[in-house]
């Protein structure tokens, strides 16, 4: 079957920096989005993105962060000055159609660990 | 408020028991997700669900729109069964897109 994939699967970083997490969607999917899950908390919806541009984002999607699908297979998630309250398991997922009965694809994760 | 309740929020069962998951939503959904969350933290999309019921192996999922429930059940449970399941909806904007999560189930089957 095919996969989401997301790199790296652990990530460490000082509080401040820059961090992007990449995400390879599979390959024939349209519809994109980062979710996240604080440790011990529910999974999170981020951002939804189509046809190059964002479709949809929550309020934690605030101006820190941003997302682009730079050449046609990756799709990344770039934190821009990270704080503690960032460190989370981000996942990307996929989707071929945006029809409500269709499932999504979740790559296995990127752990964020902000020091 | 838009919430996505699961229950229970952690249950030990035995190798060979039938396991029910009980999720439920306060607002009218036209989908729900099942998904498994591996020890390593990787998600896996079990099933997506409108109406009615879906079977995969020894999984199903039922789903009462009217009642805003869904359950999960497992037939003849396995030590690799034993995993966090979550339900997710799209009930925050209506939109399919942004889905709301509950806070999981964590199963435990052992031998």
């Amino acid at each position: 079957e095919p996969e989401v994939t997301q790199t790296p699967s652990h990530q460490v970083t000082q509080m401040g920096q820059e961090v992007i997490l990449r995400c390879v969607p599979i390959s024939n999917h349209l519809y994109f989005y980062w979710y996240r899950q604080i440790l011990g908390q529910k999974v999170e919806f981020l951002v939804s993105f189509y046809n190059n541009e964002i479709s949809e984002k929550s309020e934690i999607f605030d101006d820190q962060f941003s997302v682009e699908r730079p050449d046609g297979s990756n799709f990344t998630l770039k934190i821009r000055s990270t704080k503690l309250e960032d460190s989370a398991m981000y996942f990307c997922a996929s989707g071929r159609l945006l029809a409500t009965n269709e499932k999504l694809f979740f790559g296995s994760g990127t752990q964020l660990s902000v020091l | 408020k838009n919430e996505v309740e699961q229950s229970p929020q952690n249950l030990t069962a035995q190798e060979g028991e039938f396991i029910t998951i009980n999720c439920s939503y306060s607002v009218g959904i036209s989908a729900l997700h099942w998904l498994q969350q591996h020890p390593g933290g990787g998600i896996v999309s079990l099933f997506m669900l409108s109406s009615g019921k879906k079977k995969h192996g020894r999984l199903i999922a039922t789903i009462n729109i009217q009642e805003k429930h869904s359950s999960l059940h497992i037939t003849a449970s396995h030590p690799r069964d034993s995993a966090v399941y979550i339900c997710a909806a799209p009930i925050s904007s209506g939109s399919a897109r942004q889905l709301t999560f509950g806070s999981g189930t964590q199963l435990t089957v052992l031998p």
